[in-house]
C-alpha cells in the first residue's frame, strides 16, 4: 500500500525566507497530490492540488511541484510570515479515498 | 453556504460507554469521509459513506466502531464500549462528489472525545 513520508522534524526559519516542504511517496505515482494547511485544534484546510502531468502550480505565496521520477512533490512558502506557522499535510488517492502523510510543523520567527 | 459541521465539539465519555460522533456535510455533498488523529500525528483513514452507503471501511477497526449516513440527517460515527485508546480528535470532511477526480475534501472542527 501507500505511504507517504514528510520531514520528520519541525521546520524553523526566519520571516521573510522561504520554507520548503517535502512529501516523498513510496509506489505508485498518484493521479495527483494535494497540500492541506491545519493549525492547532481545527480540521485541514485545502491549499493547493497538482496533478501527475503538472510540473509546478503556483498560488500566491505558494509553489507546489511533483517530481513523478523522484516521487516527491515540494511544497513552497515564500516571504513567509508568522501567520504561515501551521502544519502542513500532503495527501494522495488510495483507490476511492484519500490518505494523508504525517504533517510537517512549520514555525515562522518573527 | 455553512461548512461541515461536526458536534459536539467535545465529548467526555468513562471506558464502557457509548460515544456518538455526528457529521452534518456542506449542502450538495453527498460524500462523506471519517478521520483519526491522535496527538503529533497525522490523519489516519476510517471510513468513506456516500448517503445511505458504505464505500470503504478499510481504516475502520472491525469491532465497537460503526458509521452510517442515512438519506436524511447527518453521518454518525458510533463507538460503542469506549476504551481509553479511543480518545483522539476525529475529523468529517465532505466532498460534492468521489475522490477519483481530485475533489477538495473540506473537513469539520472536528469532535475531541476523552475517555476517563
Amino acid at each position: 500500500s501507500q505511504k507517504i513520508e514528510q520531514n520528520s522534524e519541525a521546520l524553523n526559519i526566519q520571516e521573510g525566507k522561504t520554507a520548503t516542504l517535502t512529501c516523498n511517496y513510496t509506489n505508485y505515482s498518484p493521479a495527483y497530490l494535494q497540500w492541506y494547511r491545519q493549525d492547532p485544534g481545527r480540521g485541514p484546510v485545502f491549499l493547493l492540488l497538482i496533478r501527475e502531468n503538472e510540473k509546478e502550480k503556483r498560488k500566491e505565496r505558494l509553489k507546489v511541484t511533483f517530481d513523478t521520477t523522484l516521487k516527491q512533490s515540494l511544497f513552497h512558502i515564500t516571504a513567509s510570515q508568522p501567520a504561515d506557522s501551521a502544519t502542513y499535510l500532503c495527501a494522495i488517492p488510495s483507490y476511492d479515498k484519500v490518505i494523508f502523510g504525517p504533517g510537517t510543523s512549520l514555525s515562522v520567527i518573527p | 453556504n455553512a461548512g461541515v459541521m461536526q458536534n459536539p465539539r467535545h465529548l467526555v465519555r468513562r471506558r464502557g460507554q457509548e460515544a456518538r460522533l455526528r457529521c452534518s456535510p456542506m449542502k450538495g455533498h453527498s460524500h462523506v469521509y471519517w478521520y483519526r488523529q491522535l496527538p503529533e500525528e497525522g490523519l489516519k483513514f476510517m471510513v468513506y459513506l456516500q448517503k445511505e452507503n458504505i464505500i470503504d471501511e478499510s481504516g475502520m477497526p472491525k469491532e465497537r466502531f460503526s458509521a452510517e449516513f442515512p438519506k436524511e440527517g447527518p453521518s454518525i460515527l458510533r463507538i460503542q464500549q469506549v476504551v481509553r485508546g479511543d480518545s483522539a480528535a476525529y475529523f468529517c470532511a465532505s466532498s460534492p462528489t468521489g475522490q477519483g477526480a481530485g475533489e477538495t475534501q473540506y473537513f469539520g472542527p472536528g469532535t475531541r472525545l476523552l475517555v476517563l
